[in-house]
């Protein structure tokens, strides 16, 4: 079955620090990986995808993803947390581009 | 504003009514999704489109749920005798033909049966 699993509910950082949001995947093929976000009574944001070619990508608002096909994975990083990226983030995989799968989400507290 | 647009943004309804939410695209995009959010909880995937043709629809949408795109624009969803249990977010997205590229949503349609 194709399924996306973010194993923390909730993350908590202090504003300053790195942040990493785990995201692991089980599907068959080679997958479109995306990260979205959702702030309070706001629809999803487009962070960043992977599609093919370097491990590492980068995406809005100083967010970065590194794919890991050996551990099925696609963590979210951040070098330097800021307060305002407290929200609700999204993983979500695209077997083939075709239908999109969600994860449950993880909360991301950063602390002032 | 040429983002998705989803109408209503808020939905009241009692136990038993037919709703009927509406979602416009983005003009260029041929593939339609919608899911469904409740609180703290991902988008469930319900349905999507490329075009007119509905080519998957989840398990989880019961018999009550249909979902149109008639002429490959717009798109509706209907929820028949509506459930407490479908209160939820609504969310419609778009994306182009070819699925290397995001999907784009829309703010949702909130929907609360009472």
């Amino acid at each position: 079955a194709q399924s996306v699993a973010q194993p923390e509910d909730q993350v908590n950082v202090a504003e300053g620090n790195p942040l990493t949001v785990k995201c692991t995947y089980s599907v068959s093929g080679n997958p479109y990986l995306f990260w979205y976000v959702q702030y309070p009574n706001r629809g999803l944001q487009f962070l960043l995808k992977y599609i093919t070619g370097d491990n590492l990508v980068k995406g809005s608002y100083g967010f970065e993803a590194e794919f890991n096909k050996s551990q099925t994975s696609f963590h979210l990083k951040k070098p330097s947390a800021l307060v305002s990226d407290s929200a609700l983030y999204f993983c979500a995989v695209s077997p083939r581009g075709d239908k999109i799968i969600f994860g449950k989400g993880t909360r991301l507290h950063i602390l002032p | 504003d040429t983002g998705v647009s989803q109408n209503p943004r808020h939905k009241i309804t009692k136990r038993g009514q037919n709703v009927t939410f509406r979602c416009d695209p983005i003009s260029e995009h041929n593939r339609l999704y919608w899911y469904r959010q409740t609180l703290g909880q991902g988008p469930e995937f319900l349905t999507y489109f490329q075009n007119e043709a509905q080519l998957e629809k989840s398990r989880l949408l019961s018999d009550r749920f249909s979902a149109e795109r008639p002429k490959g624009s717009f798109s509706t969803l209907e929820i028949q005798r509506t459930e407490q249990g479908d209160s939820a977010m609504y969310l419609c997205a778009s994306r182009p033909t070819g699925g290397v590229t995001e999907a784009f949503f829309g703010q949702g349609t909130r929907l609360t049966v009472v």
